[in-house]
């Protein structure tokens, strides 16, 4: 019974290049939330995923950041000409689709590193 | 602007001895409180969680207590362990929201032998 699977763990970028996250969620889940880490920080909310549909995106940037749950698939959380500030923990986690479940369960994240 | 505020930022106990971290909260409509345990490179892990409807949760030796009045909740650590220093966060959500939280900023624990 595997939990929720984010890959890569760590990954670097160069100024300007775009970064792509993935995660795969927990057999049996449908919904997916992604979340940012920033150093010494607790986690904000980015954006809430069903298949094939974005739920909320409040926490979003409404630049460069993008995210999808495709019918197929991993969810990708993607930056495009990624800065210095975007370094963070990205984590991703998921919950089932059975009403009055509360619980999300939490990937091990993807460190990115803009230099 | 932060909904939920925790404290302390850190907090130094020895083994055997009682851990307390206390949140507050200002959206009334939250009506779901976990707790999350996060070691270092590693993601949150869901540690325990409340309701409004009850005043307080015990799993071992964790302990929730909830002050609806107050809009605050706070976590005790009974007999605290070196496996048990790590980084706590709470957070509320709301249930129609499903894992929407909004976090705490999280408090370092550290338990020495």
């Amino acid at each position: 019974n595997a939990g929720v699977m984010q890959n890569p763990r760590h990954l670097v970028r160069r100024r300007g290049q775009e970064a792509r996250l993935r995660c795969s969620p927990m057999k049996g889940h449908s919904h997916v939330y992604w979340y940012r880490q920033l150093p010494e920080e607790g986690l904000k909310f980015m954006v809430y995923l069903q298949k094939e549909n974005i739920i909320d995106e409040s926490g979003m940037p409404k630049e460069r950041f993008s995210a999808e749950f495709p019918k197929e698939g991993p969810s990708i959380l993607r930056i495009q000409q990624v800065v210095r500030g975007d370094s963070a923990a990205y984590f991703c986690a998921s919950s089932p689709q059975s009403q009055g479940r509360a619980e999300a369960f939490f990937g091990q994240g993807t460190r990115l590193t803009v230099v | 602007q932060q909904q939920v505020k925790q404290s302390p930022q850190s907090l130094i106990v020895q083994k055997g001895g009682i851990s307390i971290i206390n949140c507050a909260y200002e959206n009334t409509a939250f009506d779901y409180f976990p707790w999350y345990q996060q070691f270092p490179g590693k993601g949150p892990a869901l540690l325990i969680a409340i309701r409004p409807d009850v005043s307080e949760k015990k799993e071992g030796r964790f302990t929730i207590s909830f002050n609806k009045s107050a809009k605050q909740f706070s976590l005790h650590i009974m007999d605290s362990q070196p496996g048990d220093s790590a980084t706590y966060f709470c957070a509320a959500s709301i249930t129609d929201s499903w894992g929407k939280f909004q976090f705490g900023a999280g408090t370092q624990v550290v338990v020495t032998p």
